[in-house]
């Protein structure tokens, strides 16, 4: 009964690959978020989604593409991947745009060679 | 630029300390001021601070905002070494990007038995 759910936790991966990270919530929330948290523990925001459409994208690579094909799951496509992109992933979600208290999924943590 | 500061970054205590984590804020159309404990996983949501000077508490944990000043505190009484963790602190801002969550890069708190 995970309340937020990624996939894989773990990603091993050599530089040029493409990998995609899935998340998915049963809360029944609107919005969505995907985190990145560095090497130093610096959580920033990438996207968010709402109800399916994109609101929150922060600047970030191209090689980033967010896709929600419902509203209970936002997954993330990362093109060429670069060692620069190692680190952990969270999503999130949140009962709506406006909803202050979001819940964090395990986090993927991903190793790029 | 929106940013978020929280001082010490790291903190070494004895079980049954007092601790108080520091958080200041620069943030346009500042909304609101959370914190989150983040152990090995995923952050955990603490606290939503909205208006000033009302504390909020919740067990050995209180929170309090200073809107004029831009800050918040965070303070742990008699500590256990269950508290070990990331505390994090993050502050909302109205406007576009609303569910934006720009945060701090956290105090790492290590409670010693």
């Amino acid at each position: 009964d995970t309340a937020v759910s990624q996939t894989p936790k773990y990603l091993v991966t050599q530089m040029g690959n493409d990998k995609s990270i899935k998340c998915e919530q049963n809360l029944g929330h609107d919005t969505m978020y995907w985190y990145k948290q560095d090497s130093k523990k610096f959580l920033k925001i990438m996207f968010s989604y709402n109800n399916k459409e994109l609101i929150i994208n922060e600047t970030v690579p191209n090689r980033f593409s967010p896709k929600s094909p419902d509203k209970a799951h936002l997954n993330l496509h990362i093109n060429s991947l670069e060692l620069g992109d190692s680190a952990v992933y969270f999503c999130a979600s949140s009962q709506d745009s406006i909803s202050y208290e979001q819940y964090f999924g395990p986090g993927t943590r991903l190793t790029v060679t | 630029e929106d940013k978020v500061v929280q001082s010490p970054l790291s903190l070494v205590v004895h079980e049954g300390d007092t601790v108080t984590l520091n958080c200041s804020y620069e943030v346009t159309n500042f909304r609101s001021l959370l914190w989150y404990k983040q152990e090995k996983k995923a952050p955990t949501f603490l606290f939503m601070l909205t208006s000033s000077g009302i504390e909020k508490k919740s067990g050995r944990l209180s929170s309090i905002l200073d809107k004029k000043e831009l800050f918040s505190i965070l303070n742990i009484t008699a500590t256990q070494t269950g508290d070990s963790a990331v505390y994090l602190c993050a502050a909302r801002h109205y406007g576009g990007s609303q569910g934006n969550l720009i945060f701090g890069k956290g105090t790492k708190l290590s409670v010693k038995p």
